[in-house]
C-alpha cells in the first residue's frame, strides 16, 4: 500500500497567527512532496513541490515567505502559514510521489481563519 | 505547459448503469494518467492509472482506455452502486518526476 498521512485534519485559528500541517508517508520513503490547495467544488491548485534536503519550488503566485516548506526526512513534510488571514481559509491536500509518477494523497486540512 | 479538460462536469446515473468520463490532453509528450477518487472532505484517492505503452486497463468494475493519437481518455466504471458517488478528477503528466495536470472533476450521482 501507499498511505499518507496529514495532521490535523482540521484546525482554527485567529488572523495574524501561523499554523503547521504535517504530511507523513507512512510507509514508504519519499524524496518528492506536493502542496495543494482546493477551494469548493473545485479542482486541485498546486502551490509547491517539495524536495527532501532542497528548497521547495513555488507555483507562480504562490507567496513563498508566507508558506513555508519543509521537506527535512524522506518521509516528512511540513507546510507553515505564516500570518494567516480569512483569505488563506481553504483545503490543504498534500501528496507524495511513489516512483517517478504515482502520486498518494494525504486526506486534507481543514484551515479556518477567524 | 499542459492542458487536461475534463467531461462531463456533472454525471447522473442510475444504480447499476454504466459511468463513463472522458478527458483530453494537449502535452503529446504526456505518458501517465491517473485517476482519482475524491469524497466529500477527504483526500483524492488513487483508483487506476495507465501509462502509454498501454491502451487499456481494468481493475473490476472499473477500467481506463487510452487513445494515444487522439490524446484522450476514459474511465469506465460499470454496475455503479452509491458507493461511487463522488467527485473523480483525471490528470496527466509527461516524463518520469514530473507534476500532474489535474483536470477540473467530475461530479458522479449514483441513485439507488
Amino acid at each position: 500500500g501507499a498511505v499518507v498521512s496529514q495532521h490535523p485534519s482540521r484546525v482554527i485559528c485567529k488572523s495574524g497567527t501561523s499554523v503547521k500541517i504535517e504530511c507523513r508517508s507512512l510507509d514508504f520513503q519519499a524524496t518528492t512532496m506536493f502542496w495543494y490547495r482546493q477551494f469548493p467544488k473545485q479542482s486541485l491548485m498546486l502551490m509547491a513541490t517539495s524536495n527532501e534536503g532542497s528548497k521547495a519550488t513555488y507555483e507562480q503566485g504562490v507567496e513563498k515567505d508566507k508558506f513555508l516548506i519543509n521537506h527535512a526526512s524522506l518521509t516528512l513534510s511540513t507546510l507553515t502559514v505564516t500570518s494567516a488571514h480569512p483569505e488563506d481559509s481553504s483545503f490543504y491536500i498534500c501528496s507524495a510521489r511513489k516512483g517517478p509518477n504515482e502520486q498518494y494523497f494525504g486526506p486534507g486540512t481543514r484551515l479556518t481563519v477567524t | 505547459g499542459e492542458n487536461v479538460e475534463q467531461h462531463p462536469s456533472t454525471l447522473s446515473v442510475q444504480e447499476g448503469d454504466s459511468a463513463v468520463i472522458k478527458c483530453t490532453y494537449s502535452d503529446s509528450a504526456s505518458n501517465y494518467f491517473p485517476w482519482y477518487k475524491q469524497e466529500l472532505g477527504k483526500g483524492p484517492q488513487l483508483i487506476i492509472d495507465i501509462r502509454s505503452n498501454v491502451g487499456e486497463k481494468k481493475d473490476q468494475r472499473i477500467a481506463v482506455t487510452l487513445n494515444k493519437t487522439a490524446k484522450h481518455f476514459s474511465l469506465h466504471i460499470t454496475e455503479t452502486q452509491p458507493e461511487d458517488s463522488a467527485v473523480y478528477f483525471c490528470a496527466a503528466s509527461s516524463s518520469g518526476y514530473s507534476t500532474l495536470t489535474f483536470g477540473k472533476g467530475t461530479m458522479l450521482l449514483v441513485s439507488p
